[in-house]
């Protein structure tokens, strides 16, 4: 089955930089790949996602990008935010297989 | 629109005793799922459906079962309550698999 890495475990910033998250995944057939924040105490919530027919995608302050050759997506965050600290999940999918699998998962810690 | 809601917050067992964990949802989605969440895992799917009377298992349904006889209701049954049930118990739903995931507020279990 699918199986999806996600690095790193944890990552401080400082209120302003950039913060990008990496994630690996195993099965090739996966083609859809969503991005949740979850914040303390809270249910996590998607904040973008992207599909294999695309490279790229954004929405504000976050891009995803997604190399499919390499099995690989990013998240990528811009001028970080004290409320961009959360934990943040990278999955994978495919369209027909109904399973998400997720990351272990990445807190982000914003320093102002 | 309530969206997804889950019951009881928090739940406090004993081993060997059984519960069922209550999630439902008014968005009219044929996907809804089971995840329970442990520090440093991720979100792992226990249980999904594709629709009233569809279920299939995840990465970890040892120990549980579900059904789905409405689109409404998703239960979640614990037979017998074990320690390593102990977390924190998401459900989802979504048009499809292939979609953003709609998480309920979560219930938090633990096993004495």
């Amino acid at each position: 089955g699918e199986n999806v890495e996600q690095h790193p475990s944890t990552l401080s910033v400082q209120e302003g930089d950039s913060a990008v998250i990496k994630c690996t995944y195993s099965d090739s057939a996966s083609n859809y790949f969503p991005w949740y924040k979850q914040e303390l105490g809270k249910r996590p919530q998607l904040i973008i996602d992207i599909r294999s027919n695309v490279g790229e995608k954004k929405d504000q302050r976050i891009a995803v990008t997604l190399n499919k050759t390499a099995k690989h997506f990013s998240l990528h965050i811009t001028e970080t935010q004290p409320e961009d600290s959360a934990v943040y999940f990278c999955a994978a999918s495919m369209e027909y297989g109904n399973k998400l699998v997720f990351g272990a998962g990445t807190i982000l810690r914003v320093k102002s | 629109n309530a969206g997804v809601t889950q019951t009881p917050k928090f739940q406090v067992l004993k081993t060997g005793q059984s519960m069922t964990l209550q999630c439902a949802q008014d968005m009219n989605h044929e996907y809804m799922s089971w995840y329970r969440q442990d520090p440093g895992m991720g979100l792992r799917l226990i249980h999904y459906s594709v629709g009233a009377g569809i279920t299939d298992q995840g990465e970890v349904p040892n120990g549980y079962n579900v059904s789905r006889s409405t689109t409404e209701d998703f239960p979640l049954r614990l037979l017998s309550a074990a320690p390593s049930q102990t977390s924190v118990y998401f459900c989802a739903s979504s048009r499809t698999g292939y979609n953003e995931q709609f998480f309920g507020p979560g219930t938090r279990l633990t096993v004495l």
